[in-house]
């Protein structure tokens, strides 16, 4: 079946580095891919998304990279914070209200030491 | 705006017990979904619904029934709850399919079966 495969599960970098998370996907029909943030006893809340007719997206200090030939997507988050602390999940869906499709990663514990 | 509320937060349960998890939003989504997280396996899609009167099966459907008799709440019920149903439970709702748009979570229910 379809998967999504997240890389690293743990994360640790200093209060002004950049951290890098990466994403495999399996299903070459996906063309929606969101980040979550789960903050420690909260629920995931979307940080940014990107759609498979664009390559790349930013929103201040993060972005999103798709390369759709390798099926392979990335989070980048420059001039970390001790706020960026959190786990991360990756998703890839198909589109076109499939909503059952929606394959989440494993996760990526971020830890920003101050 | 409340968004997604969940009830209750924490549950202890014995083995052969059944409960209810109760999801309600404020938003008028259509769409509302149960996930369960448990360490390393990320988010599992249970149950969803794409409108009121109408529920479909996710991902992990067994041992679990779910019922969306109005549109702003979405049941989870146990039946005979097992020790491999311990875990967290979250409720989430979106406009259009989760799998092309924004999921709103709520803040989790964990459940602990003995």
């Amino acid at each position: 079946g379809e998967n999504v495969e997240q890389h690293p599960s743990t994360l640790s970098v200093q209060e002004g580095d950049s951290a890098v998370i990466k994403c495999t996907y399996s299903d070459s029909a996906s063309n929606y891919f969101p980040w979550y943030k789960q903050e420690l006893g909260k629920g995931p809340q979307l940080i940014i998304d990107i759609r498979s007719n664009v390559g790349e997206k930013k929103d201040q200090r993060i972005a999103v990279t798709l390369n759709k030939t390798a099926k392979h997507f990335s989070l980048h988050i420059t001039e970390t914070q001790p706020e960026d602390s959190a786990v991360y999940f990756c998703a890839a869906g198909r589109g076109g209200g499939a909503t059952n499709k929606l394959i989440f990663g494993t996760g990526t514990l971020l830890a920003v030491q101050p | 705006n409340a968004g997604v509320t969940q009830t209750p937060k924490f549950r202890v349960l014995k083995t052969g017990q059944s409960m209810t998890l109760l999801c309600a939003q404020d938003m008028n989504h259509e769409y509302m979904y149960w996930y369960r997280q448990d360490p390393g396996m990320g988010l599992r899609l249970i149950h969803y619904s794409v409108g009121e009167g109408t529920t479909a099966k996710g991902e992990v459907p067994d041992g679990y029934n779910v019922s969306r008799l109005k549109k702003q709440n979405f049941l989870l019920g146990l039946e005979s709850a097992a020790p491999s149903q311990t875990s967290v439970y979250f409720c989430a709702s979106s406009y259009v399919g989760g799998d092309t748009g924004e999921l709103f979570f709520g803040e989790g229910s964990r459940l602990t079966v003995l």
